[in-house]
């Protein structure tokens, strides 16, 4: 059963903690992406990566961080220095290359500082 | 900087009319642009989507209009169900670039039966 999956699907964290959310896909795909959905603001893209071991930022990158170590996975670190993490967190895939431009989208996961 | 600008935010729609959601954009540069729905506390799933070589693309009730002099782009839902009652995004991306897609604001779309 291929697709994205991402964990876990609500997140509690308190103030001035470091908290990761997990995405992993099995589809094959290249291209991994982050993004951050708020009310009323769509997507916003926080991180992508083409390869692994590569990375690059994206429109609001500012107190998160990535790695990618493995095609499969691409895991999201939300910092302290995040000023307002609440937020519900989308991890994207897709083959990259021209004419293959779907992208496809895993669960979410909700994240809520206390 | 909005790259992509949807209209309107939110949508109301008996069942049965027809659901009308549009998108503008700037960069001529962009050569794919999908739409994709969204159901509360789900990930978004690929809707349907149109490259600026056509200006239809339609599959079973969902159409895209595309107005390349324009730069824009519309969703159509035709014979709008109940079922259909979910957000709505607009996107565009180059697909020589990353892949990145630039996303519209989003159109709550509620059917009344």
């Amino acid at each position: 059963d291929g697709g994205i999956t991402q964990s876990p699907k609500y997140l509690f964290r308190k103030e001035g903690q470091n908290v990761t959310l997990s995405c992993e896909q099995n589809l094959n795909h290249d291209a991994m992406y982050w993004y951050r959905q708020d009310p009323g603001q769509g997507l916003r893209l926080i991180y992508y990566s083409q390869i692994v071991n590569d990375f690059q930022k994206g429109d609001i990158a500012e107190g998160y961080s990535v790695s990618r170590e493995k095609k499969e996975s691409f895991p999201l670190t939300v910092t302290s220095a995040q000023k307002n993490p609440t937020a519900f967190y989308l991890c994207a895939s897709s083959m990259f290359g021209p004419s293959t431009d779907t992208q496809y989208f895993g669960p979410g996961t909700r994240l809520t500082v206390l | 900087q909005q790259q992509v600008k949807q209209s309107p935010q939110s949508l109301i729609v008996q069942k049965g009319g027809i659901s009308i959601i549009n998108c503008a954009y700037e960069n001529t540069a962009f050569d794919y642009f999908p739409w994709y729905q969204q159901f509360p506390g789900k990930g978004p799933a690929l809707l349907i989507a149109i490259r600026p070589d056509v200006s239809e693309k339609k599959e079973g009730r969902f159409t895209i209009s595309f107005n390349k002099s324009a730069k824009q782009f519309s969703l159509h839902i035709m014979d709008s169900q109940p079922g259909d009652s979910a957000t709505y995004f607009c996107a565009a991306s180059i697909a020589s670039g990353a892949n990145n897609l630039f996303f519209g604001t989003g159109t709550r779309l509620t059917v009344i039966p």
